[in-house]
């Protein structure tokens, strides 16, 4: 068990400029979740994949945000035109289909990525 | 999304048992309870989780209410590296997604 990876750790961007961050969930994981956590505050969720398939979105996640997980494994996430207030740490999670139902599975959670917009 | 109430702060000697409360009033039978932490420039960790009764893991103790309005998290020594923010979250079986509040930062003093 390696545990979830996210690449890069930290970017510094100017306003205006696109973002791609990449996570690496635990490769037997089916689930995969992105937050955004912003300083004092819990997680926030973003998005949520089962395999390939996008299956749920939050209202935090404008039009400038898009999300893939080509062939169930790795997921990206994509900010155009980056604004100040999208400077946050970006959490991606993942986790496995339970006997128990999706109430009760564990997600484990990458280090982040630390996005500061200048 | 059912909430949680939890204090901001709690402080504990090392060594000492810790209980962390959380208040679900809202909570539905659904509901399973979640416990994370988040150590500093860390991602959360899992905890433990529940739904009607008491539950116990390596790293801690999760004691339910009988009417489940209300949980608390039992370390039963805290070590320093115990010191983090604790998230109490409710997930619904029919697949919510987390939502964490600010959780308890808690501080373990030596």
């Amino acid at each position: 068990d390696t545990g979830v990876s996210q690449n890069p750790r930290h970017k510094i961007t100017k306003r205006g400029q696109n973002v791609t961050f990449r996570c690496d969930p635990i490769s037997e994981h089916n689930r995969l979740y992105w937050y955004r956590q912003t300083l004092g505050q819990g997680p926030e969720f973003l998005t949520y994949f089962q395999n390939e398939a996008q299956l749920e979105k939050s209202r935090l996640l404008s039009d400038r945000f898009s999300a893939e997980r080509p062939k169930g494994s790795f997921s990206t996430l994509e900010i155009q035109r980056t604004e100040q207030g999208d400077s946050a740490m970006y959490l991606c999670a993942s986790s496995r289909t339970g006997t128990g139902g999706r109430g009760t599975d564990t997600q484990y959670f990458g280090p982040g990525t630390r996005l500061t917009v200048l | 999304d059912a909430k949680t109430t939890q204090p901001n702060s709690m402080e504990s000697n090392e060594e000492e048992p810790v209980h962390l409360p959380c208040n679900h009033s809202t909570i539905s039978g659904t509901d399973y309870i979640h416990w994370y932490r988040q150590l500093p420039s860390q991602g959360p960790e899992y905890v433990i989780h529940g739904l009607t009764s008491n539950v116990n893991n390596r790293m801690a103790s999760l004691a339910i209410a009988e009417d489940r309005k209300s949980s608390t998290l039992i370390l039963h020594r805290a070590t320093l590296r115990d010191a983090a923010v604790y998230y109490c979250i409710l997930r619904s079986v029919y697949g919510q997604n987390f939502v964490f509040g600010p959780g308890t930062r808690l501080s373990v003093l030596p």
